[in-house]
């Protein structure tokens, strides 16, 4: 299995540019989490699927913000327009369904900068 | 609120044990997860608990009290490559997403 598979794994943009971030979970998995960590405020859930469907987007910081999962094997996470705050390292992780035995796995993670 | 409170970072020798500790709100407790995180790299899963007691995977141990809202991650025969942040992870009620903590850097020194 290639695990959770994220791209780009570098971003940099200028403000006010859109940018989206792809994520490819482990097949058979039924749930998929996008995190955002900064030095600041650490490790975020900005938002989690369960079988393609949103559950909870409490954590999404703003209308600038929308994820989609338009199938189980891809997710993407927009900005848009994007902002120098927005700078930080967004995580895509995915786990089966009714077990915590084996955690969460994430991607690589993708690297944003916003200047 | 949903507060996870663990050490800012820590300093161990090659070869000693360290304990990391992690306490959180009780009301609710559903689940508590280690991670380990590498500088650059992404977190990797270390241990599940939900019962008291000690879960020990070779090296590595993971304690939870859910009275005391406590959990702590042991770590022996500590090695260089053991350098890294060590996030603890809560959930609480029915959710299905864990509440990351603000994760503990561990050094290892010669």
């Amino acid at each position: 299995d290639a695990g959770v598979i994220q791209s780009p794994r570098h971003e940099v943009t200028e403000m006010g540019q859109e940018v989206t971030l792809r994520c490819k979970p482990i097949s058979g998995h039924d749930y998929l989490f996008w995190y955002r960590q900064t030095m600041m405020r650490g490790l975020e859930l900005l938002i989690y699927f369960n079988n393609n469907v949103p559950i909870d987007d409490s954590g999404m910081p703003e209308d600038r913000f929308s994820a989609k999962m338009p199938n189980a094997s891809f997710s993407t996470l927009k900005i848009q327009p994007s902002e120098p705050r927005d700078s930080a390292v967004y995580f895509c992780a995915s786990s089966p369904q009714g077990t915590d035995v084996y955690g969460y796995t994430f991607g690589s993670g993708t690297r944003l900068t916003v200047v | 609120g949903q507060n996870i409170d663990q050490p800012t970072e820590m300093t161990a020798t090659e070869g000693a044990i360290v304990q990391i500790n992690c306490t959180y709100q009780t009301s609710g407790f559903n689940g508590l997860f280690w991670y380990q995180q590498h500088a650059g790299e992404a977190p990797t899963f270390l241990s599940y608990n939900v019962l008291d007691g000690l879960e020990e995977k070779g090296r590595f141990s993971s304690f939870l009290s859910r009275s005391k809202g406590y959990s702590y991650l042991l770590l022996k025969e500590l090695q260089m490559k053991d350098s890294a942040s060590y996030l603890c992870a809560v959930r609480w009620w029915n959710g299905q997403n864990f509440v990351f903590g603000p994760g503990t850097r561990l050094s290892v020194l010669p």
